[in-house]
């Protein structure tokens, strides 16, 4: 059975830092792998897909990596900003979406 | 871009009582999904749906629950008896799944309280 995990849990951090979160997944048999964001009581934007076969994708300041062998996968965001500030979901497909526990970031000014 | 619309965005019910929850696709989308998340907790898949019958399910997706697709736009998640652990967000998403390139997409939710 698919497990997600993401660490960490919560993040806050000043504005204008550089920001790693990772994911993990144990059944590398996937399609691909999306990273979403969920503002408090919102629904899920969709960031960025990385299909199987890919090793990153990027958009703007945010930049997702993919290593389907060890089944991890990080979400590197540049210069953060107070907007950034939600929850991340990283969510791996193979029929449906499984998604993790997400990371709770809070970047302030 | 397109958008995935869920109606309502909040329904409040009695516990007992049967509530459908309303989104409708994507229109060109073949694939559709609900999915749930109480809150603090892991967004869950409930169950797919393809083809006019139900590809998938998990366990959560009981006897109480049913989905159904009355018209070509329209895609229905009925709760018969509502249980106070039935209190969440609902997502509806849908995907044509004409390459492995596309992305799921999300409607809003709609948020049920059951008192």
């Amino acid at each position: 059975k698919q497990e997600v995990t993401q660490i960490p849990a919560a993040l806050s951090v000043p504005e204008g830092e550089n920001l790693v979160l990772n994911c993990s997944f144990t059944d590398s048999a996937i399609y691909n792998l999306q990273w979403f964001r969920q503002d408090p009581g919102k629904g899920l934007t969709s960031l960025l897909l990385i299909q199987s076969s890919q090793r990153e994708q990027t958009s703007g300041r945010l930049n997702a990596s993919l290593d389907k062998s060890s089944g991890r996968s990080t979400l590197y965001i540049a210069a953060s900003q107070p907007g950034d500030s939600a929850t991340y979901l990283c969510a791996v497909e193979n029929d449906k979406l499984i998604f993790g526990t997400g990371t709770r970031l809070q970047v302030f000014p | 871009e397109p958008e995935v619309t869920q109606t309502p965005s909040h329904q409040v019910t009695q516990m007992g009582q049967e509530v459908i929850l309303r989104c409708v696709p994507i229109s060109n989308h073949l694939y559709f999904y609900w999915y749930r998340q109480i809150l603090g907790q892991k967004v869950e898949f409930l169950v797919s749906f393809y083809n006019n019958e139900i590809s998938e399910k998990s366990e959560i997706f009981d006897d109480q629950f049913s989905v159904e697709r009355p018209d070509g736009s329209n895609f229905t998640l009925k709760i018969r008896s509502t249980k106070l652990e039935d209190s969440a967000m609902y997502f509806c998403a849908s995907i044509h799944r004409a390459s492995s390139y596309e992305k799921l997409f999300f409607g809003s939710g709609t948020q049920l309280s059951v008192l």
